[in-house]
């Protein structure tokens, strides 16, 4: 068991650009979320997977992110057009209702636009 | 809509020490976490609880559920330094996400 991991671990952009971020899931695990982390807060929810299926998405999730999970193992969340306001750190986390569903969290990205 | 909130957000406390944190939550759920999380890294997941009255202890940490009250408690014992991090409470609102409290971040003094 690895765990979860994410890629990159550090980005830094420039406003404006886009930016992808990829999540690999523990093996076992069919769920698979992504949260945001800003400083001196607790993660909030953007959205989440059972499979590939994309079963529920945040407000916080504006159109300019877009999340994929194509084969149901690893996903990927692309924010266009980043804005200074998308810094922060996004955590993936995985989980199987088969054992126990606790959610795992991976390292996290940490986004930098400036 | 679920709102998750600790008390204290900030606690300093001595080596050995103990003292209990506490996770209140707005509306009815199955399951309450606690997550521990170090400077700079990602969440470690502590306890899961399930059920009215579930009780679970690791080490010098001890959490508890009351559903009816909608309130989880963290018990520390005798502190130690290695217990300094940012605690949160996470609770299941009904659709498999997780709403967080602001986490509590406690330091303890030799």
């Amino acid at each position: 068991d690895t765990g979860v991991s994410q890629d990159p671990r550090h980005k830094i952009t420039k406003r404006g650009q886009n930016v992808t971020f990829r999540c690999d899931p523990i093996s076992e695990h069919n769920r698979l979320y992504w949260y945001r982390q800003t400083l001196g807060q607790g993660p909030e929810f953007l959205t989440y997977f059972q499979n590939e299926a994309q079963l529920e998405k945040s407000r916080l999730l504006s159109d300019r992110f877009s999340a994929e999970r194509p084969k149901g193992s690893f996903s990927t969340l692309e924010i266009q057009r980043t804005e200074q306001g998308d810094s922060a750190m996004y955590l993936c986390a995985s989980s199987s209702p088969y054992l126990g569903d606790t959610q795992y969290f991976g390292p996290g990205t940490r986004l930098t636009v400036l | 809509e679920l709102k998750v909130e600790q008390n204290p957000l900030f606690l300093s406390m001595q080596e050995g020490k103990n003292y209990t944190i506490y996770c209140n939550y707005s509306t009815t759920s199955d399951r309450l976490y606690w997550y521990r999380q170090d400077p700079g890294k990602s969440l470690e997941s502590l306890f899961v609880l399930l059920s009215n009255g579930a009780v679970k202890q690791e080490g010098r940490l001890m959490a508890s559920l009351d559903t009816k009250a909608r309130l989880s408690t963290l018990h520390i014992t005798a502190a130690v330094h290695d217990l300094s991090a940012t605690y949160f409470c996470a609770v299941e609102d009904g659709s498999e996400k997780l709403v967080f409290g602001k986490g509590m971040k406690l330091t303890v003094n030799p």
